[in-house]
């Protein structure tokens, strides 16, 4: 099992441009997550997923989308990116059907806006 | 809403010294505490994690956590630490009716460096 990778691993963009970063996951778990990490601030949700063909937003979702068109996949869209922006983006998921929920991250997305 | 607070952001210890990373949280209900580490320029991995019973938990490499519900922490140990143990650290915390649902609050880190 691959676990959970995310794709591109860096990227550089120029304010304005739009961007689309892949998670992909073959846990076949069925909540999914999109954070950002900046420096002192820790992780902090953007959005995340319960299911297929749903999405919720979490503490800082503006300036993102996110869409869940496939169980295994996890879509988030920058659609103008801004300096503010600049982070490592990371994918997590996880299977709740236990009842223990324990988080798996995917390598992360550097991602630079200038 | 809950949230999770680290005492500390940055740690430097010598090798073999004893470690203590603080951790407390916010939240009235019952909750799910994890210790997830970063080495550098990986991506995070669970050290450990709390759901229920014996407040005492241990995870990998050495490390353990007590859960003090009256304090509502969760403080991190290692009896020796190493100079591989050199990352960053994150608490977090998720309810545990949101069944996870709700994803993870974070801390804001503690960056640890071991000195050889």
């Amino acid at each position: 099992n691959a676990g959970v990778t995310q794709t591109p691993k860096f990227r550089v963009l120029k304010t304005g441009q739009s961007m689309t970063l892949l998670c992909a996951q073959d846990m076949n778990h069925e909540y999914m997550y999109w954070y950002r990490q900046d420096p002192g601030m820790g992780l902090r949700l953007i959005h995340y997923s319960v299911g297929e063909g749903t999405t919720a937003k979490g503490e800082v979702p503006d300036g993102y989308n996110v869409s869940r068109l496939k169980k295994q996949n996890f879509l988030l869209g920058l659609e103008s990116a801004a300096p503010s922006q600049t982070s490592v983006y990371f994918c997590a998921s996880t299977d709740p059907s236990s009842g223990r929920e324990t988080q798996y991250f995917g390598p992360g997305t550097r991602l630079l806006v200038l | 809403a809950q949230s999770v607070s680290q005492h500390n952001h940055h740690v430097i210890l010598s090798e073999a010294a004893s470690l203590e990373l603080g951790c407390n949280y916010s939240y009235g209900g019952t909750v799910n505490l994890f210790w997830y580490v970063q080495y550098p320029g990986q991506h995070l991995q669970l050290l450990l994690k709390y759901f229920s019973g014996d407040p005492l938990v241990k995870g990998i490499k050495g490390f353990e956590a007590e859960f003090i519900k009256s304090k509502f922490s969760f403080n991190l140990r290692k009896p020796s630490v190493q100079w591989s143990d050199t990352a960053e650290y994150f608490c977090a915390v998720t309810s545990y009716s949101g069944g996870g649902a709700d994803g993870l609050t974070f801390g804001k880190g503690t960056h640890l460096i071991i000195q050889p």
